[in-house]
């Protein structure tokens, strides 16, 4: 089945730079890449998705990048703020699956 | 609508008792996935359902575990016997697609077996 993996496990920035997560996933033939936001003791919410048809896609402070060449996608937030603190997880769409990465924790400090 | 609602959402439980989570999804949502979340395992999805049948449960760690969807707005994940490696925050999600569209979650119910 799909295997998708997450790096770094955790970031730290300073508040008003960026963050990038990257992703990779192993199915070829995986055709969508969310990108879901966790708060402490809430559950992940959807924050930006892409699929396979589209290279990048922008919504404000977020962007994701996709090279299915590669076969690996990342997550941009610009100008980071304090509610950017959280754990994000990637997932790729394949095999009639959703697989998740275990998640990086971004914390911005202010 | 008030959102994907689990209860409960904390459950403390000795080895060996039966654990029922609950879960009622968004009206209008034809499916309904069950997660769970670990440090070292991260999300793993257990079992989904599509219109109350369940599609693919190949998830499902063992026997002991089982889920069920009466009908649309209701469906439960039950734990029996329970043991301290099923220890984890369990959460429902619904949506109106297979996996290509937005999953809500609920805010997960949070089992710790002693």
């Amino acid at each position: 089945g799909e295997n998708v993996e997450q790096h770094p496990s955790t970031l730290s920035v300073q508040e008003g730079d960026s963050a990038v997560i990257k992703c990779t996933y192993s199915d070829s033939a995986s055709n969508y890449f969310p990108w879901y936001k966790q708060e402490l003791g809430k559950g992940p919410q959807l924050i930006i998705d892409i699929r396979s048809n589209v290279g990048e896609k922008k919504d404000q402070r977020i962007a994701v990048t996709l090279n299915k060449t590669a076969k690996h996608f990342s997550l941009h937030i610009t100008e980071t703020q304090p509610e950017d603190s959280a754990v994000y997880f990637c997932a790729a769409f394949g095999n009639n699956r959703l697989a998740f990465g275990k998640g990086n924790q971004v914390v911005v400090i202010p | 609508d008030a959102g994907v609602i689990q209860s409960p959402r904390h459950e403390v439980t000795e080895m060996g008792q039966e654990v029922t989570l609950r879960c009622k999804p968004i009206s209008g949502h034809d499916y309904l996935f069950w997660y769970r979340q670990t440090m070292m395992r991260g999300l793993e999805l257990l079992i989904y359902f599509n219109n109350n049948v369940p599609i693919d449960d190949s998830g499902m760690p063992e026997d002991r575990f089982s889920a069920k969807m009466p009908n649309a707005s209701f469906s439960t994940l039950k734990i029996q016997p329970s043991e301290p490696r099923d220890s984890a925050v369990y959460f429902c999600a619904s949506s109106f697609r297979s996996g290509t569209g937005e999953l809500f979650f609920g805010e997960g119910s949070r089992l710790t077996v002693l």
